[in-house]
């Protein structure tokens, strides 16, 4: 799988909107860029993914660049509850066999200030 | 979403005991679960991938027989630590692969060891 960097940790304002920043230059054509959060002492949670579009849910929007070479994750009301380690991954969608598994890497700590 | 429960969600043994770990996915079937593991302020570390009707694979450097993982059904896993050491404690977690689609991963609430 792609490697991605990310910075290690973040501020943001309860309210404001938070963007999450994840660089993964050598991702594959085949290969779908997901979000994941965790909470202290909770198992990771899924919160969007995508191959190429822009694609939105209720909890986030996933922006990609037209390169695929990098995205950004927008909660767009940050809430105090939203402080969590943010992880992303690159994996290839499909199947995918033995390759077909979420590998972490460190995450962006995103903290939301009162 | 789908969901993934573990249970117990926290265990104290003893040195030297085994303990085992249980992942249903209660919702979605699940061909493929994965097994990771999580120290005090580290990132999660997989373990194995577990295959229902065949042998789990090991990460490299994970002990399959200290960390023995049986996919008994499509939506129950097991993880048993055996002969269980202080540096065994650990966060442990588990996640079920969604068999179709994307293949969407979800997690369970993990299981706290405490090895005394």
């Amino acid at each position: 799988d792609a490697k991605t960097t990310q910075p290690t940790s973040m501020d943001c304002a309860e309210g404001r909107a938070a963007n999450l920043p994840c660089n993964h230059s050598t991702i594959s054509g085949n290969e779908y860029v997901y979000w994941y959060r965790q909470i202290h002492s909770q198992g990771p949670q899924y919160i969007i993914h995508g191959l190429k579009n822009n694609e939105t849910n209720e909890m986030a929007s996933l922006i990609i660049t037209e390169d695929r070479k990098s995205s950004t994750l927008i909660l767009p009301h940050a809430t105090l509850r939203d402080t969590a380690v943010y992880y992303c991954i690159v994996r290839v969608g499909g199947y995918g066999g033995a390759t077909n598994k979420l590998i972490f890497g460190t995450g962006t700590l995103l903290a939301v200030q009162p | 979403g789908a969901v993934v429960s573990q249970h117990p969600s926290w265990v104290i043994c003893k040195s030297g005991t085994s303990v085992k770990i249980e992942c249903r996915s209660l919702d979605f079937q699940a061909t493929t679960m994965f097994w990771y593991r999580q120290f005090p302020k580290q990132s999660l570390m997989l373990m194995a991938t577990s295959n229902e009707g065949s042998k789990a694979t090991y990460e490299q450097g994970v002990e399959k027989d200290k960390f023995l993982i049986n996919h008994a059904s499509l939506t129950l896993s097991t993880l048993t630590v055996t002969s269980a050491h202080p540096e065994d404690s650990s966060f442990y977690i588990c996640s079920a692969r969604v068999d179709s689609g994307v293949y969407e991963q979800y997690f369970g609430p993990g299981t706290r060891l405490t090895v005394t």
